[in-house]
């Protein structure tokens, strides 16, 4: 079935750049997602990728795509206090309707 | 630029009571999705509307209802309010499916004692 992993937390110090993993299951998407989810909010998009490309890069965000092992990363330079959030991944299903990840908790220590 | 709105923000039920969660957007979407979402499990879609009048299962329809009566409104009807239902509610709505991005609400935190 679909499934999107991701882990659950990751810790950096600030300035240092932070990259984010998730895997997906299903080869047919055509848009993978990142979404922020700042405390007390709903998700806000913060960048995807079409499926044809390998790399998008947007500011300080890059994300990379291996279709082959079906592996998406979000790599955010420079990290700011800012930063700290859930970040999701997802995947648009060949039902059409976005399958999430479980987020992974971004902590950015001073 | 209201965007999704949702209402209300906090609500503690009853077992066995029940509550319409509000959504309503300005955007003039076609879509509109139901999540919810519990810690460590990410956002589960209970219902959608690809447009006024037709609504759709998701993953976790069971004990919920919709009705999409306009296109600016969704709302999700919760009956015999369960433990199970403890959760944070998000309402999202998109301007077509597929690739297209979701906006979200700022989301619904019940709590079912």
């Amino acid at each position: 079935g679909e499934d999107v992993e991701q882990s659950l937390f990751l810790s950096v110090r600030e300035g240092d750049s932070s990259v984010i993993n998730c895997t997906y299951t299903d080869s047919s998407s055509t848009y993978l997602y990142w979404y922020k989810q700042e405390p007390g909010a709903g998700l806000q998009l913060l960048t995807y990728i079409f499926s044809n490309m390998d790399m998008k890069q947007d500011q300080r965000l890059t994300v990379l795509l291996n279709k082959k092992d079906k592996h998406l990363s979000l790599r955010i330079a420079d990290t700011q206090t800012g930063d700290s959030a859930i970040y999701f991944c997802a995947e648009n299903s060949n039902t059409g309707k976005l399958i999430f990840g479980q987020g992974t908790t971004l902590q950015v220590k001073p | 630029n209201a965007g999704v709105t949702q209402t209300p923000k906090f609500r503690i039920l009853k077992i066995g009571q029940s509550m319409t969660l509000q959504c309503t957007q300005d955007m003039n979407h076609n879509y509109m999705y139901w999540y919810r979402q519990d810690p460590g499990m990410g956002l589960k879609l209970i219902y959608y509307s690809v447009g006024a009048g037709i609504t759709d299962k998701g993953e976790v329809p069971n004990g919920y209802n919709v009705s999409r009566s306009t296109t600016e409104d969704f709302p999700l009807r919760l009956e015999l309010a369960a433990p199970s239902q403890t959760s944070v509610y998000f309402c999202a709505s998109s301007y077509e499916g597929g690739g297209s991005p979701l906006h979200f609400g700022n989301g619904t935190r019940l709590t079912v004692t």
